[in-house]
């Protein structure tokens, strides 16, 4: 059961234009939403995050909406350069799960920044 | 500041030899630890966690264990390989009271 869904495996944007990454959650106890930038053979970077409460959270470039009610957050990356090509994961977490804090992953996105 | 340390990048091993894989934080004091997976084309998997010394948690059946001897060392163990097993694997560690997981650089294991 994929809990935290990225339904784009990949997605071309032109240096310059916005790049608008999608995720949607299934669970709804699900307060806490990350998302992570991974290039090729290293780990993932986290980028920002977003809790429950708020529906908006922005830091420098990169702005994530949160509509709780569609279960479903978006990355917006403004504007989008070459250096941005990478594999962005979205992931959520539980305070149900305690002091683990475990995070659900999705599939990730395949973002290619075009010249 | 933290940092952590994962080794080996890359492994080639065969069918049926042992594993073991090590990452180290430093920086920090009581981290949770965290073994992830991620096969080709996937997501990452949440294999072990560990929120203190000798605490291990197993999230999904399989062939391989975890063990956390040290505060800030979490090391990943197989006795015996598949060659499922193959993949990327990723520590990751996380300050007690924060919603943020940091990871390592990985190791691209090849079980042959």
């Amino acid at each position: 059961d994929q809990q935290v869904k990225q339904n784009s495996p990949s997605l071309s944007v032109q240096e310059g234009r916005i790049s608008i990454l999608n995720c949607d959650y299934t669970n709804s106890m699900f307060d806490y939403f990350l998302w992570y930038k991974k290039y090729p053979a290293e780990g993932p970077t986290f980028l920002i995050s977003i809790s429950s409460i708020k529906d908006k959270n922005e830091d420098g470039r990169f702005t994530v909406f949160l509509n709780k009610s569609a279960k479903h957050l978006s990355l917006h990356i403004v504007p989008s350069q070459p250096g941005d090509s990478a594999v962005y994961f979205c992931a959520a977490s539980s305070s149900l799960t305690g002091t683990a804090s475990k995070l659900t992953f999705g599939t990730g996105t395949r973002l290619q920044v075009t010249l | 500041s933290q940092t952590i340390h994962q080794w080996p990048a890359t492994l080639v091993q065969p069918v049926g030899s042992p594993l073991s894989l090590e990452c180290t934080v430093e920086g920090t004091s009581n981290p949770n630890l965290y073994w992830y997976r991620q096969a080709a084309g996937r997501g990452l998997q949440l294999l072990f966690y560990s929120v203190g010394i000798g605490q291990i948690s197993s999230e999904v059946p399989q062939n391989l264990s975890a063990s956390r001897p040290q505060d800030r060392q979490f090391i990943l163990s197989s006795k015996k390989l598949l060659l499922s097993d193959s993949g990327f694997y990723l520590c990751a560690w996380r300050e007690q009271g924060s919603n943020i997981q940091y990871f390592g650089a990985g190791t691209r294991l090849s079980v042959l």
